[in-house]
C-alpha cells in the first residue's frame, strides 16, 4: 500500500502558537490529501481536502484561516495549526486519496498548553 | 451526506468466543467499505474491505457481510484473541470519488483472556 510519513509524530507547544504539520507521500503521487482529526476516544472526522495546485476545500465548521493547508506538490501536503489554543489539542492524521484502498500516515499528536 | 451509525461503542468477549460489530449507513451512492483497527496511539490500520458488488468477504478470522438493501455491513471475529483488542472503525465511501471516507464511532473491544 501506499507509503506515508508524518512530520512532526509529537508536538507540544504555548497557546497562541502556531504549528505545522507536514505529511509526505512516499512513493506516490497524491493530487488530493484528506486532513482528518481524531479527538481522544473519539472518531476520525475529516478536516478538509488539499489539492494540488489549487485551493483546499474544508468541511463544516473547520475554519479555513485557522487551519491552512498547501498542498505545494503531488508528494507534499501540510496542515498549519495557527494561534493555537487547548482545545486544538488532538491526533492529526493525513491520508492521500486517489489510491486504490485509503492509507493513513502515523499521524501528529498535538498538546497545547 | 453520508452518516455512518456503529454498534456498539464497547464490546467485551472472553478469549475464543466471536465478536461482531455493526454499522449502518445513509447515502445510497457509497459502494467501498472498509474496517479499520486502530491500537492506541497509532494510524488505524485497514483489515478488511469490502465493494458493493458483492455481499460477504472472508479473510481467515474476519469476515465482513454487507446488506446494500437495508444499508448495512458488519464485521465478524472468531476466535477472538487478546492481541484483537483495539478500537475499530466501519467507513463508508463512494469509491469514484476520491475515497474519501466518513467513519462510524468506532467500537472499542476486548479480548479477555
Amino acid at each position: 500500500g501506499a507509503v506515508v510519513s508524518q512530520h512532526p509524530s509529537r508536538v507540544i507547544c504555548k497557546s497562541g502558537t502556531s504549528v505545522k504539520i507536514e505529511c509526505r507521500s512516499l512513493d506516490f503521487q497524491a493530487t488530493t490529501m484528506f486532513w482528518y482529526r481524531q479527538f481522544p476516544k473519539k472518531s476520525l472526522m475529516l478536516m478538509a481536502t488539499s489539492n494540488e495546485g489549487s485551493k483546499a476545500t474544508y468541511e463544516q465548521g473547520v475554519e479555513k484561516d485557522k487551519f491552512l493547508i498547501n498542498h505545494a506538490s503531488l508528494t507534499l501536503s501540510t496542515l498549519t495549526v495557527t494561534s493555537a489554543h487547548p482545545e486544538d489539542s488532538s491526533f492529526y492524521i493525513c491520508s492521500p486519496g486517489g489510491t486504490d484502498t485509503q492509507y493513513f500516515g502515523p499521524g501528529t499528536r498535538l498538546t497545547v498548553l | 451526506g453520508e452518516n455512518v451509525e456503529q454498534h456498539p461503542s464497547t464490546l467485551s468477549v472472553q478469549e475464543g468466543d466471536s465478536a461482531v460489530i455493526k454499522c449502518t449507513y445513509s447515502d445510497s451512492a457509497s459502494n467501498y467499505f472498509p474496517w479499520y483497527k486502530q491500537e492506541l496511539g497509532k494510524r488505524p490500520q485497514l483489515i478488511i474491505d469490502i465493494r458493493s458488488n458483492v455481499g460477504e468477504k472472508k479473510d481467515q478470522r474476519i469476515a465482513v457481510t454487507l446488506n446494500k438493501t437495508a444499508k448495512h455491513f458488519s464485521l465478524h471475529i472468531t476466535e477472538t484473541q487478546p492481541e484483537d483488542s483495539a478500537v475499530y472503525f466501519c467507513a463508508a465511501s463512494v469509491y469514484n470519488a476520491g475515497n474519501m471516507l466518513t467513519f462510524g464511532g468506532g467500537t472499542r473491544l476486548m479480548v479477555k483472556p
